[in-house]
């Protein structure tokens, strides 16, 4: 089975902070998703990437930045963080195209205090 | 507009309904996607489709690509399958991306 894992389920950070949140696959996956999904918003992709190193911005990249140093790991920073921020992140992967599966992660529900 | 729209947003049906959601979008699409979100945010997929019907036990997902429409369909409801429900599009172009509709909200009663 494909695990994706996110490095909390809930996280409370103060506006201004650094924040990191990780995301680790186990399966050799090429693809990795960070989006964030708000009430009557449903889920909005931040950023993806198709291989290490390599970056694409989604439809919401204003005030975040990534970070794929090794093919299973995918991050997702908020440099400052702001109240507008407050969501839950959800990480995904797929094998090689959306053709295929997106495998999700449990989900970080960050609030920005 | 929405480029993914689903219907309707709430749904409440008992135990043993069929129950049918449905998804249509404005783009073409290369493929679309049924996902399910139980509370506390997993999220699963459940069909990826291109064209024709396809079935998993009690879930059948159709598309029609001629009218730009898909439903998902849930026969024998049971209340485990309380959840929300999400439709996602593939657009054409060569993009990695899927585009979401905001989701249905299914509640089935004992």
């Amino acid at each position: 089975d494909v695990k994706v894992t996110q490095s909390s389920r809930y996280l409370v950070k103060r506006t201004g902070e650094k924040v990191f949140l990780e995301c680790v696959q186990d399966m050799d996956h090429e693809n990795m998703f960070w989006y964030r999904q708000d009430p009557g918003l449903g889920l909005r992709l931040i950023y993806f990437s198709y291989d290490v190193k390599m970056k694409e911005k989604g439809d919401i990249p204003e005030g975040y930045s990534v970070s794929r140093e090794k093919k299973e790991r995918f991050s997702l920073i908020l440099e400052s963080a702001s109240t507008n921020q407050t969501s839950m992140y959800l990480c995904a992967s797929s094998l090689t195209s959306s053709y295929n599966e997106q495998f999700f992660g449990p989900g970080t529900r960050l609030t920005v205090l | 507009k929405n480029e993914v729209e689903q219907s309707p947003q709430n749904l409440t049906a008992q135990e043993g309904e069929f129950i049918t959601i449905n998804c249509s979008y404005s783009v073409g699409i290369s493929a679309l996607h049924w996902l399910q979100q139980h509370p506390g945010g997993g999220i699963v997929s459940l069909f990826m489709l291109s064209s024709g019907k396809k079935k998993h036990g009690r879930l059948i997902a159709t598309i029609n690509i001629q009218e730009k429409h898909s439903s998902l369909h849930i026969t024998a409801s049971h209340p485990r399958d309380s959840a929300v429900y999400i439709c996602a599009v593939l657009t054409q172009g060569g993009s990695e991306k899927l585009v979401f509709g905001k989701g249905t909200k299914l509640t089935v009663n004992p």
